[in-house]
């Protein structure tokens, strides 16, 4: 079945770091991928997504590009802040054979951005 | 914000009672999608909902029931409330679950419940 696998956080950071997450999928069909980010206490936020082989994803300083031939999805940052302290989500959307669409999420990294 | 709204915010049950949490799309968005988020994990695809009937499920047991209503609003039903069940419950919204790709959906603030 389909599956989204994220790099083990958390992962701690200087301010003005450079930032990857990494994220890998499995899937039968042709996906989308989706970051979402999750801040303390609060439910989850659409980052930037991509929906075809070698799109570019970005937001907000964020970039990830979607890598069909080694099935990844790596989120990147070159200047971290404090307040992208947060959880990261890597997500995929694929289609079901009832032709509606399913969202797989990977377990989240955390990252913790120190002043 | 994704105007994506989410009812009650926290709420403590006690265990063999039952929970309805409630949700209401984005403006126009006509596909309703409940998640499961225990502490520390992602969310887990519970079912979804397009123009009122169920079209997808994952893997939790038939205590766990839903409706959608006419303005596409969504209500996630609870029975025989177990420990395990503590987590917070996400509702995100979409429109078309049939078409177009890169479907996105949108999140709301979820539910915290705490089954003692």
């Amino acid at each position: 079945g389909d599956s989204v696998t994220q790099m083990e956080g958390p992962v701690t950071l200087s301010e003005e770091a450079f930032l990857t997450i990494n994220c890998t999928y499995t899937a039968t069909g042709y996906p989308s991928l989706f970051w979402y980010v999750q801040y303390p206490g609060e439910g989850l936020q659409l980052l930037l997504k991509a929906t075809k082989a070698d799109d570019k994803g970005s937001n907000k300083g964020f970039e990830a590009t979607y890598r069909k031939e080694t099935t990844s999805f790596h989120l990147e940052k070159g200047s971290v802040q404090v307040s992208d302290s947060a959880v990261y989500f890597c997500a995929l959307s694929d289609r079901r054979t009832s032709g509606t669409y399913k969202y797989i999420f990977g377990t989240g990294t955390r990252l913790k951005v120190l002043a | 914000e994704t105007g994506v709204t989410q009812s009650p915010t926290h709420l403590i049950k006690t265990r063999g009672q039952q929970v309805t949490l409630r949700c209401s799309s984005q403006s126009g968005h006509n596909t309703v999608s409940w998640y499961q988020q225990a502490l520390g994990q992602g969310p887990q695809f519970i079912f979804q909902y397009y123009r009122e009937e169920e079209n997808g499920r994952g893997n939790f047991p038939p205590r766990f029931s839903g409706l959608q209503f006419p303005n596409y609003s969504s209500e996630l039903n609870v029975n025989a409330l177990e420990l395990d069940d503590s987590a917070l419950y996400l509702c995100a919204s979409s429109l078309a679950a049939r078409t177009g790709s890169g479907n996105t959906i949108y999140f709301g603030e979820g539910s915290w419940l705490t089954v003692v």
